[in-house]
């Protein structure tokens, strides 16, 4: 399977301050995804990162609160941006689409924020 | 749209079998999973099935699917204390990502 990293592993900020998350794949893939597991809850996805193009996002999210970018086929970056106590959640990056994996997805170990 | 449901929690004993329900609503999904979250951790994928199969198996693990009711189940054989975790079934839609049920948590009495 792939090896994907997240970093932070987990962070505690400020309300109104704003962080940003890594993931990166040790194999090019085709597709990464952002996902949101607020406490208790199942995942939520957030959004698609496109590489070189603009993030899809799902209803009830937008770019100005989730920044998404993708340069390359191993990496991303999710960006939430003036926090408030309701983003404390684990934030995980998924891929699919390589080859040798089929229809296999799999997530990073995931960020846990908590928002004060 | 997209809805997948399962019951909240299962209790089993060492050595019985577990059977974690999951339910969706998009005939198109192609492709159905399974994931474990062990308490702090991130998803671990167990196995996944292609829509026009009826059943997978995969050491102690056998998923069922039956297309014509939107049901999936999991089953464990032999479950152990290690397999106390939260048990996620998701579909896949049109973009590939992934819709999940609320997640069952499976708790395994010695």
């Amino acid at each position: 399977s792939a090896v994907i990293s997240q970093k932070p592993s987990r962070d505690i900020c400020q309300r109104g301050t704003s962080l940003t998350i890594q993931c990166q794949v040790d194999s090019q893939v085709t597709m990464m995804f952002w996902y949101r597991q607020q406490p208790g809850q199942s995942l939520t996805l957030i959004a698609t990162a496109n590489q070189g193009s603009e993030a899809t996002y799902e209803s009830g999210f937008v770019i100005d609160k989730f920044p998404i970018s993708r340069p390359n086929l191993t990496f991303s970056t999710l960006t939430v941006s003036n926090m408030s106590p309701e983003d404390s959640s684990i934030y995980l990056c998924s891929v699919a689409g390589l080859r040798t994996w089929g229809n296999e997805q799999f997530f990073g170990p995931g960020t846990r924020l908590t928002v004060l | 749209g997209e809805d997948v449901e399962q019951s909240l929690f299962l209790s089993v004993r060492e050595g019985d079998s577990s059977v974690i329900n999951c339910t969706y609503t998009d005939s198109s999904s192609t492709y159905l999973y399974w994931y474990k979250q062990e308490p702090g951790a991130g998803l671990q994928l167990l196995t996944y099935i292609f829509s026009n199969m009826d059943m997978k198996q995969d050491q102690r693990l056998t998923v069922l699917l039956n297309k014509k009711d939107k049901h999936l189940s999991l089953r464990i054989a032999d479950t152990q204390t290690g397999d106390s975790a939260i048990y996620f079934c998701a579909e896949v839609g049109g973009r590939r990502a992934l819709t999940f049920g609320s997640g069952t948590r499976l708790q395994v009495q010695p």
